[in-house]
Protein backbone atom coordinates (compact mmCIF):
# COMPACT_ATOMS: atom_id res chain seq x y z
CA UNK A 1 0.00 0.00 0.00
CA UNK A 2 0.86 3.48 -0.19
CA UNK A 3 -0.29 6.93 1.65
CA UNK A 4 1.25 10.52 1.29
CA UNK A 5 0.00 13.25 3.33
CA UNK A 6 0.16 16.94 3.09
CA UNK A 7 -1.92 19.34 4.45
CA UNK A 8 -5.36 20.27 2.97
CA UNK A 9 -4.54 24.31 2.91
CA UNK A 10 -1.85 26.98 4.27
CA UNK A 11 -2.14 30.56 4.63
CA UNK A 12 0.80 32.82 5.12
CA UNK A 13 1.88 36.55 4.56
CA UNK A 14 4.49 38.73 2.11
CA UNK A 15 7.28 37.81 3.60
CA UNK A 16 7.22 35.28 6.06
CA UNK A 17 8.70 31.45 6.08
CA UNK A 18 6.00 28.77 5.50
CA UNK A 19 7.20 25.12 6.05
CA UNK A 20 4.81 22.33 4.37
CA UNK A 21 4.95 18.75 6.08
CA UNK A 22 4.70 15.68 4.07
CA UNK A 23 4.83 11.81 5.75
CA UNK A 24 4.80 8.98 3.27
CA UNK A 25 4.21 5.55 3.94
CA UNK A 26 5.21 3.16 0.43
CA UNK A 27 6.29 -0.09 -0.04
CA UNK A 28 9.47 1.24 -2.27
CA UNK A 29 11.42 4.71 -1.93
CA UNK A 30 13.89 6.16 -4.59
CA UNK A 31 13.72 9.70 -3.64
CA UNK A 32 10.65 12.55 -2.93
CA UNK A 33 9.86 15.40 -4.93
CA UNK A 34 8.19 18.47 -4.21
CA UNK A 35 6.29 20.36 -7.58
CA UNK A 36 4.54 23.26 -7.63
CA UNK A 37 1.28 23.56 -9.14
CA UNK A 38 -0.50 26.91 -10.21
CA UNK A 39 -4.11 26.73 -11.16
CA UNK A 40 -5.23 24.90 -14.58
CA UNK A 41 -1.43 24.30 -15.12
CA UNK A 42 1.01 21.24 -15.72
CA UNK A 43 3.26 20.58 -12.37
CA UNK A 44 6.24 22.47 -12.08
CA UNK A 45 9.98 20.72 -10.43
CA UNK A 46 11.10 22.50 -7.19
CA UNK A 47 13.20 20.07 -5.21
CA UNK A 48 14.37 16.23 -4.77
CA UNK A 49 15.57 14.21 -2.13
CA UNK A 50 16.73 11.19 -1.92
CA UNK A 51 19.47 10.80 0.97
CA UNK A 52 18.54 12.59 4.41
CA UNK A 53 18.88 15.99 5.09
CA UNK A 54 18.62 19.39 3.33
CA UNK A 55 18.57 20.65 0.41
CA UNK A 56 18.32 24.04 -0.46
CA UNK A 57 17.93 26.12 -3.59
CA UNK A 58 17.21 29.93 -3.63
CA UNK A 59 13.95 30.41 -1.53
CA UNK A 60 12.69 26.94 -1.40
CA UNK A 61 14.70 24.60 0.87
CA UNK A 62 13.90 20.84 0.94
CA UNK A 63 14.36 18.15 3.91
CA UNK A 64 14.06 14.49 4.28
CA UNK A 65 14.38 11.90 6.68
CA UNK A 66 13.76 8.50 5.34
CA UNK A 67 14.06 6.50 8.64
CA UNK A 68 10.67 8.77 9.79
CA UNK A 69 9.17 8.63 6.06
CA UNK A 70 8.72 13.20 6.25
CA UNK A 71 10.09 15.38 4.72
CA UNK A 72 9.06 19.50 4.25
CA UNK A 73 9.32 22.38 1.95
CA UNK A 74 10.01 25.52 3.02
CA UNK A 75 9.49 28.54 1.33
CA UNK A 76 11.44 32.15 2.66
CA UNK A 77 10.64 35.24 1.86
CA UNK A 78 6.76 34.59 0.39
CA UNK A 79 5.72 36.49 -2.54
CA UNK A 80 2.17 36.74 -3.66
CA UNK A 81 3.30 34.10 -6.96
CA UNK A 82 4.04 31.87 -4.60
CA UNK A 83 0.21 31.38 -3.99
CA UNK A 84 -0.04 28.07 -5.45
CA UNK A 85 -0.35 23.86 -4.81
CA UNK A 86 2.70 22.18 -3.65
CA UNK A 87 2.86 18.43 -4.29
CA UNK A 88 5.12 16.25 -2.26
CA UNK A 89 5.53 13.15 -4.64
CA UNK A 90 7.57 9.95 -4.25
CA UNK A 91 9.35 7.44 -6.69
CA UNK A 92 8.14 4.37 -5.10
CA UNK A 93 9.30 1.65 -7.48
CA UNK A 94 11.88 4.21 -9.86
CA UNK A 95 9.45 4.50 -12.45
CA UNK A 96 6.37 6.60 -11.92
CA UNK A 97 5.66 9.17 -9.30
CA UNK A 98 2.82 8.65 -6.47
CA UNK A 99 1.50 12.20 -5.83
CA UNK A 100 -0.13 13.23 -2.49
CA UNK A 101 -2.88 14.89 -2.11
CA UNK A 102 -1.05 18.51 -2.36
CA UNK A 103 -1.15 21.70 -0.09
CA UNK A 104 -2.66 24.76 -1.40
CA UNK A 105 -1.08 27.70 0.19
CA UNK A 106 -2.73 31.42 -0.04
CA UNK A 107 -0.28 33.98 0.36
CA UNK A 108 -1.69 37.56 0.82
CA UNK A 109 -0.01 41.15 1.54
CA UNK B 1 15.72 21.47 -21.96
CA UNK B 2 13.73 18.80 -21.19
CA UNK B 3 10.15 20.33 -22.89
CA UNK B 4 7.18 17.64 -22.93
CA UNK B 5 4.52 19.14 -25.06
CA UNK B 6 0.71 18.28 -25.22
CA UNK B 7 -2.20 18.40 -27.45
CA UNK B 8 -4.70 19.66 -27.54
CA UNK B 9 -5.17 22.01 -24.32
CA UNK B 10 -8.61 22.20 -24.16
CA UNK B 11 -11.46 19.37 -26.14
CA UNK B 12 -15.06 19.52 -25.58
CA UNK B 13 -16.69 16.64 -26.91
CA UNK B 14 -20.11 15.09 -26.80
CA UNK B 15 -21.00 12.18 -25.18
CA UNK B 16 -20.37 8.66 -26.83
CA UNK B 17 -17.60 10.10 -28.96
CA UNK B 18 -13.62 9.48 -28.88
CA UNK B 19 -11.14 11.95 -28.38
CA UNK B 20 -7.35 11.84 -28.90
CA UNK B 21 -4.53 13.28 -26.59
CA UNK B 22 -0.83 13.48 -27.98
CA UNK B 23 2.25 13.97 -25.95
CA UNK B 24 5.17 14.51 -27.73
CA UNK B 25 9.23 15.07 -26.01
CA UNK B 26 10.57 17.93 -27.73
CA UNK B 27 14.20 17.89 -26.93
CA UNK B 28 14.71 14.28 -25.60
CA UNK B 29 13.75 10.86 -26.29
CA UNK B 30 11.46 8.70 -24.05
CA UNK B 31 10.80 5.03 -24.25
CA UNK B 32 8.69 5.63 -20.85
CA UNK B 33 6.11 8.45 -20.61
CA UNK B 34 2.99 8.54 -18.07
CA UNK B 35 -0.24 9.71 -18.04
CA UNK B 36 -1.84 11.26 -14.81
CA UNK B 37 -5.87 12.40 -14.18
CA UNK B 38 -6.36 15.16 -12.09
CA UNK B 39 -10.17 16.01 -10.66
CA UNK B 40 -10.71 19.43 -9.44
CA UNK B 41 -9.10 20.23 -6.17
CA UNK B 42 -7.45 16.71 -6.53
CA UNK B 43 -3.81 15.47 -6.78
CA UNK B 44 -2.61 13.83 -9.88
CA UNK B 45 -3.66 9.70 -9.99
CA UNK B 46 -1.64 7.63 -12.44
CA UNK B 47 -3.45 5.98 -14.72
CA UNK B 48 -1.14 4.19 -17.03
CA UNK B 49 2.45 4.07 -18.18
CA UNK B 50 3.52 4.38 -21.98
CA UNK B 51 6.22 1.94 -23.52
CA UNK B 52 7.56 2.65 -26.55
CA UNK B 53 7.28 -0.26 -28.32
CA UNK B 54 5.25 -2.29 -26.19
CA UNK B 55 1.75 -2.75 -24.02
CA UNK B 56 1.07 0.32 -21.93
CA UNK B 57 0.60 -0.60 -18.06
CA UNK B 58 -2.52 0.01 -16.63
CA UNK B 59 -3.25 1.12 -13.16
CA UNK B 60 -5.64 -0.93 -10.53
CA UNK B 61 -9.20 0.42 -11.68
CA UNK B 62 -8.32 2.27 -15.10
CA UNK B 63 -10.08 0.33 -17.78
CA UNK B 64 -7.69 -0.34 -21.13
CA UNK B 65 -10.14 -0.58 -23.31
CA UNK B 66 -11.84 3.02 -22.73
CA UNK B 67 -8.16 4.41 -21.86
CA UNK B 68 -6.15 3.25 -25.41
CA UNK B 69 -2.51 4.39 -25.19
CA UNK B 70 -0.32 4.09 -28.16
CA UNK B 71 3.42 4.80 -28.01
CA UNK B 72 4.93 4.02 -31.46
CA UNK B 73 7.97 6.79 -31.65
CA UNK B 74 10.23 7.40 -28.95
CA UNK B 75 8.65 10.72 -28.63
CA UNK B 76 5.07 10.54 -28.87
CA UNK B 77 2.49 8.90 -26.98
CA UNK B 78 -1.22 8.76 -27.26
CA UNK B 79 -4.13 8.28 -25.18
CA UNK B 80 -7.70 7.77 -26.57
CA UNK B 81 -10.52 8.42 -24.59
CA UNK B 82 -12.86 6.03 -26.23
CA UNK B 83 -16.62 6.37 -25.87
CA UNK B 84 -16.27 9.13 -23.56
CA UNK B 85 -18.68 10.28 -20.83
CA UNK B 86 -19.73 13.47 -18.47
CA UNK B 87 -17.82 11.13 -15.98
CA UNK B 88 -14.38 10.97 -17.89
CA UNK B 89 -14.76 15.11 -18.07
CA UNK B 90 -10.84 15.77 -15.98
CA UNK B 91 -7.55 17.26 -16.48
CA UNK B 92 -5.44 14.72 -18.76
CA UNK B 93 -1.69 15.28 -17.90
CA UNK B 94 1.37 13.61 -19.59
CA UNK B 95 4.94 13.39 -18.69
CA UNK B 96 8.04 12.14 -19.33
CA UNK B 97 12.15 11.43 -17.94
CA UNK B 98 14.95 12.41 -19.99
CA UNK B 99 17.63 10.28 -19.68
CA UNK B 100 17.05 6.91 -17.48
CA UNK B 101 18.06 8.07 -14.27
CA UNK B 102 15.23 7.65 -12.00
CA UNK B 103 16.48 10.36 -10.40
CA UNK B 104 15.80 13.17 -12.88
CA UNK B 105 12.40 14.83 -12.37
CA UNK B 106 9.41 13.79 -14.55
CA UNK B 107 8.61 16.94 -16.80
CA UNK B 108 5.41 17.89 -17.50
CA UNK B 109 3.11 18.63 -20.70
CA UNK B 110 0.68 21.70 -20.29
CA UNK B 111 -2.55 19.00 -19.47
CA UNK B 112 -5.50 18.59 -21.75
CA UNK B 113 -8.74 19.61 -20.11
CA UNK B 114 -11.51 17.67 -21.42
CA UNK B 115 -15.19 18.22 -21.07
CA UNK B 116 -17.57 15.95 -22.23
CA UNK B 117 -21.31 16.72 -22.40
Amino acid sequence: GQNIDQPTEMTATEGAIVQINCTYQTSGFNGLFWYQQHAGEAPTFLSYNVLDGLEEKGRFSSFLSRSKGYSYLLLKELQMKDSASYLCAVNQAGTALIFGKGTTLSVSS
Amino acid sequence: GAVVSQHPSRVICKSGTSVKIECRSLDFQATTMFWYRQFPKQSLMLMATSNEGSKATYEQGVEKDKFLINHASLTLSTLTVTSAHPEDSSFYICSARPGESYNSPLHFGNGTRLTVT
